[in-house]
């Protein structure tokens, strides 16, 4: 069964950069049907998607975060990774990697998520 | 960007109650919507995609429909189990959105 798990410090300090990676196992992340992704949810509010890449490198982000984020992938350690730059405490939340489901009807979805991982910026 | 509202943000509820979550997105998105569910301190669940489709694994009292702008959300007969956090999302344009969520609790 494919799992997903989220590895990276929980604490980041103010202008520094967040460094996240997600490591896929049970499965290949070299599935033709699935993106990656990875959404945020900060302390007692809502879900809010980060980015998605495909295992061929194509990268698809929010344009609210585009300037300060990467996501790559690794498919030799089958694992994708995020990297956020000059964060601030608005960027603290939990940070859930997810695999998202592309099917060839359009229907999408993120259908297996990990666990999650609590990021708190603070010096 | 797509806005998601539901409704209503939050309401109590009582176990066997026929229950309806709405959302509502800024302009047409067809039927590429998905339903989540959330529990205090863990990973949002996957229950429903294409508006409708039930995920494997979901019970079948959960069920979605609508399509455009308008979406439902219904558990026909609520269950302990059932009380949480539930969040639309709409997959018909980058960047993805997630609606503010619609908490469900104990009566």
């Amino acid at each position: 069964q494919l799992q997903l798990q989220e590895s990276g410090p929980g604490l980041v300090k103010p202008s520094e950069t967040l460094s996240l990676t997600c490591t896929v196992s049970g499965g290949s992340i070299s599935s033709s049907s699935y993106y990656w992704g990875w959404i945020r949810q900060p302390p007692g509010k809502g879900l809010e998607w980060i980015g998605s890449i495909y295992y061929s490198g194509s990268t698809y982000y929010n344009p609210s975060l585009k300037s300060r984020v990467t996501i790559s992938v690794d498919t030799s350690k089958n694992q994708f990774s995020l990297k956020l730059s000059s964060v601030t405490a608005a960027d603290t939340a939990v940070y859930y990697c997810a695999r998202r489901f592309v099917g060839a009807d359009g229907s999408e979805s993120f259908d297996i998520w990990g666990q999650g991982t609590m990021v708190t910026v603070s010096s | 960007a797509i806005r998601m509202t539901q409704s209503p943000s939050s309401f109590s509820a009582s176990t066997g109650d026929r229950v309806t979550i709405t959302c509502r997105a800024s302009q047409g998105i067809s039927s590429y919507l998905a339903w989540y569910q959330q529990k205090p301190g863990k990973a949002p669940k996957l229950l429903i995609y294409a508006a409708s489709t039930l995920q494997s694994g979901v019970p079948s009292r959960f069920s979605g429909s609508g399509s455009g702008t308008d979406f439902t959300l219904t558990i026909s007969c609520l269950q302990s189990e059932d009380f949480a956090t539930y969040y639309c999302q709409q997959y018909y344009s980058y960047p993805l959105t997630f609606g503010q969520g619609t908490k469900v609790e104990i009566k």
